[in-house]
This record gives C-alpha cells, sequence and structure tokens, in this order.
C-alpha cells in the first residue's frame, strides 16, 4: 500500500539557517511527489512537484527538494528560512497511474522559526 | 481568478445531527476531492468527483457522502455525526482528474461536534 513518512513530527530552526524536512514513500513504482504549506487557519499551498526527469526540483518561495529513488526519499530543502516560513509542510505521493488525483499525505511537520 | 471557496468557514454541531459543508472550486476546475484532517489521522482523503460522479472514495463509513453539480460546486454530507468527525474538511479542485492536474486548496470548514 502507498505510505508517506514524514520522521520529524516538529523541526525548530533559527532564521537564516538552512533547512531540510525529511520525507520517506512507500509506492510499487515511480510516484508522483508533492510537498504542501499550511500556514495557521489556512488551506494547503502547493510548494513543488515531482513527475519525472530531473530529481532536483525547484518550487516557489525558495524551496527545492530532491528526489532519491534508491532511498525512496523526497527531502524538502531551503537554503536560508524566513521568519514568515513558520508553518506546517506536508509531504504527499499522488498515483502514477489511473484517473485520479487523490493524494496520500503524510503526518506532517512543524516547523518553528527563531528569531 | 478567484480560489477555491468553502463555506461555511465554522460550524457547530451537536452528537447525532447531520451538516452539509459547501464547494465552490476554481472557475473551469471539473474535480472535486474532499480531504478530513485531525491532529489523530491527518490528513486523509474522503471523495472524488469528476463530471458529477463520484470517481473515488477514501475508507469513511456510509455517513459521509457528497455529490456535485453540473456547475462543478460540491457538497458533502455527515450524518448523525459523531465526537470524532471534529475536523477541518478540505475541498480542493483541479482541472481534470491526473494526478499530474495541481490540485488547489480551500481554506477549509472547521467542524466542531459537542
Amino acid at each position: 500500500a502507498q505510505s508517506v513518512t514524514q520522521p520529524d513530527i516538529h523541526i525548530t530552526v533559527s532564521e537564516g539557517a538552512s533547512l531540510e524536512l525529511r520525507c520517506n514513500y512507500s509506492y510499487g513504482a515511480t510516484p508522483y511527489l508533492f510537498w504542501y504549506v499550511q500556514s495557521p487557519g489556512q488551506g494547503l499551498q502547493l510548494l513543488l512537484k515531482y513527475f519525472s526527469g530531473d530529481t532536483l526540483v525547484q518550487g516557489i518561495k525558495g524551496f527545492e527538494a530532491e528526489f532519491k529513488r534508491s532511498q525512496s526519499s523526497f527531502n524538502l530543502r531551503k537554503p536560508s528560512v524566513h521568519w514568515s516560513d513558520a508553518a506546517e509542510y506536508f509531504c504527499a505521493v499522488g498515483a502514477h497511474s489511473g484517473n485520479t488525483g487523490k493524494l496520500i499525505f503524510g503526518q506532517g511537520t512543524t516547523l518553528q522559526v527563531k528569531p | 481568478k478567484a480560489g477555491v471557496t468553502q463555506t461555511p468557514r465554522y460550524l457547530i454541531k451537536t452528537r447525532g445531527q447531520q451538516v452539509t459543508l459547501s464547494c465552490s472550486p476554481i472557475s473551469g476546475h471539473r474535480s472535486v476531492s474532499w480531504y478530513q484532517q485531525t491532529p489523530g489521522q491527518g490528513l486523509q482523503f474522503l471523495f472524488e468527483y469528476f463530471s458529477e460522479t463520484q470517481r473515488n472514495k477514501g475508507n469513511f463509513p456510509g455517513r459521509f457522502s457528497g455529490r456535485q453539480f453540473s456547475n462543478s460546486r460540491s457538497e458533502m454530507n455527515v450524518s448523525t455525526l459523531e465526537l470524532g468527525d471534529s475536523a477541518l474538511y478540505l475541498c480542493a479542485s483541479s482541472l481534470g482528474r491526473k494526478s499530474t492536474d495541481t490540485q488547489y486548496f480551500g481554506p477549509g470548514t472547521r467542524l466542531t461536534v459537542l
């Protein structure tokens, strides 16, 4: 069965420091992978997505993620965190085949940014 | 272009009641999906609609139902509410129903069951 694991429930980083949020997936084939961000009281906003091709994908707000098939990982990175990045981050996997937009989400990682 | 809108934003009900939540997708989008978000279970897929037909359903009891209208607007209904139904219900719309179609999420409806 498809599943997504985000090992870190809560992460605290200082403003200006680099960030890496971990995501591991379980899927029978190469999955479609997504990172979403949710600010308090808001819905989910898509940061970036990976379907195929270059394994390093660039997203909005200065985020990037790298797909590593050998490690079944899709970690999210940002070189310098801003206070406004404090939010909850979700990794998700989508079906590679079939006509469905269904997403399976990880449990989320809450990012706190220290001044 | 307006985003996905959900109404109402907040709702308080008591056990045993029923509730209807509404979702208006982005103009031109034909697919609508619903998700339940709770602290314990996280984000879980409820159902997906395309062209007024339910195309996919998550592992939820029959008390959870939905529909989609010809203008792509969608409603979900929960009957005989239980305390555990308290959650943020998120709606997402996309142009089509392929995995590569970006899902745009609304702000959600916060349902509290007392």
